[in-house]
């Protein structure tokens, strides 16, 4: 069954260390999301592709960086993790449908940055 | 902008009421609508979508309108049961050239009571 899959599922970091959250989808789907999810703001866009090498930024995108090396992965970075970067992320995939598309999600990265 | 409105934060029911949580929309011409859920411990999963006026989305008992006129897409339910507990989200499908992303409402939790 096609999938989205995250790691590592809980994280406990630093501040000021270096953060690697990854997501691998097996759907073939061109389009991959970063969100951060936190109480009183639902979902929020971080960074987004649209295929293999591309990456574009988000809604909040700073403090955070994203790399596709390939159709399957996308990696969000966290170069100097700050408190508030604490959340629950999840990653997405979906289809090029211009805006018809549904969005299939991981089950989430629960980040806690100290 | 493309903005997405859910009027409620919380929704607390017992088993077998009627369900609507309110979803307005502000966008121009006719994107797609989206209903989510999203259980405790995972990601938001897909419900169903319209993408024309008058259409109705349904899945799993839930069902929505696309209404232009009024620019909303509420989710109602007929008799709601514990297991509906859960977050709704309503978004917005918007186009990015060829692509897409999602534009989401924060968030409306249901508590169903046995």
């Amino acid at each position: 069954e096609a999938a989205v899959t995250q790691s590592p599922r809980n994280k406990v970091a630093v501040t000021g260390g270096k953060v690697t959250l990854s997501c691998n989808q097996t759907n073939n789907h061109n389009n991959m999301y970063w969100y951060r999810q936190d109480t009183g703001h639902g979902l929020r866009l971080i960074h987004y592709s649209y295929g293999a090498g591309s990456t574009e930024k988000g809604d909040i995108p700073d403090g955070y960086k994203a790399s596709r090396p390939s159709q399957e992965n996308f990696s969000l970075i966290l170069e100097l993790a700050t408190p508030s970067q604490t959340s629950v992320y999840f990653c997405a995939s979906g289809d090029v449908d211009r805006g018809y598309a549904e969005q299939f999600f991981g089950p989430g990265t629960r980040l806690t940055v100290l | 902008g493309d903005s997405v409105t859910q009027t409620e934060g919380q929704v607390a029911l017992s088993e077998e009421d009627f369900l609507t949580i309110h979803c307005n929309y502000s966008a121009s011409g006719y994107p797609a609508l989206f209903w989510y859920v999203q259980y405790p411990g995972e990601g938001p999963q897909f419900l169903f979508r319209a993408s024309r006026d008058k259409e109705k989305g349904s899945s799993r008992g839930f069902e929505a309108t696309y209404n232009k006129e009024t620019t909303s897409f509420h989710l109602q339910k007929a008799s709601v049961q514990e297991s509906d507990s859960a977050v709704y989200y309503c978004a917005l499908g918007v186009n990015v050239g060829d692509n897409s992303k999602l534009i989401w409402g924060l968030g409306t939790s249901l508590v169903v009571n046995p």
